[in-house]
């Protein structure tokens, strides 16, 4: 049980474009999902919480108007980078919360950014 | 602030060495404290949630167990297979909503054959 999915596992594209990425919780209603953001031998940096229905929290320094997060279901949020740019290359990954407190992760996504 | 430190940053251990990891922490009243592996290029795996001092949980190879002040994950006779980073997090017991989880920045562990 408590499985989380991400789609794309992996992503190229171009300087200037849009990519969306999408987190999927398949065995649960996930009241509370996250994004994170981590960098080559860092720890994890949270970037937004995200409530169905509502508007996402963004953590200081995050772009809300660059990183636009859509969590329209209990099992389903979405991620999009606009306008992406190299410095925007990074591994972005997704997490999920039901009714514990306890965070179940998805496989994350690898965006470069050309 | 919350703050969450793992030592050692790296450990290399030979198949069958046990062996112990740390995790202290300093937070305004703990709610949980979670353990979770992660492989290289994936996102990280839940093991445990440890809620109180005192509290131990096991699974297969590895026992997680809680004091006031750290947790140690403790690994008995590792396989090249436990070979992974493990991060260690903590979430504040707050007055209300659901509260941050603050993570370490992990302990890479290599078991050799």
């Amino acid at each position: 049980g408590a499985v989380v999915s991400q789609h794309p596992s992996w992503v190229i594209c171009k300087s200037g474009t849009s990519v969306k990425i999408e987190c999927r919780s398949l065995d649960f209603q996930a009241t509370t999902m996250f994004w994170y953001r981590q960098f080559p031998k860092q720890s994890l940096m949270l970037m937004a919480t995200s409530n169905e229905g509502s508007k996402a929290t963004y953590e200081q320094g995050v772009e809300k108007d660059k990183f636009l997060i859509n969590h329209a279901s209990l099992t389903l949020s979405t991620l999009t980078v606009t306008s992406a740019h190299p410095e925007d290359s990074s591994f972005y990954i997704c997490s999920a919360r039901g009714d514990t407190d306890t965070q179940y992760f998805g496989p994350g996504t690898r965006l470069t950014v050309l | 602030e919350d703050q969450v430190t793992q030592s050692p940053e790296a450990l290399r251990l030979q198949e069958g060495e046990s062996s112990s990891l740390n995790c202290s922490y300093t937070v305004s009243g703990l709610r949980g404290l979670f353990w979770y592996r992660q492989d290289p290029g994936k996102g990280p795996e839940f093991l445990f949630t440890l809620y109180s001092a005192g509290e131990e949980k096991e699974k297969e190879r590895l026992k997680a167990t809680l004091t006031k002040k750290e947790s140690f994950l403790h690994i008995t006779a590792p396989k090249p297979e436990d070979s992974a980073t493990y991060l260690c997090a903590v979430q504040a017991r707050g007055s209300g909503g659901y509260q941050k989880v603050t993570f370490g920045t992990g302990t890479k562990l290599q078991v050799i054959p």
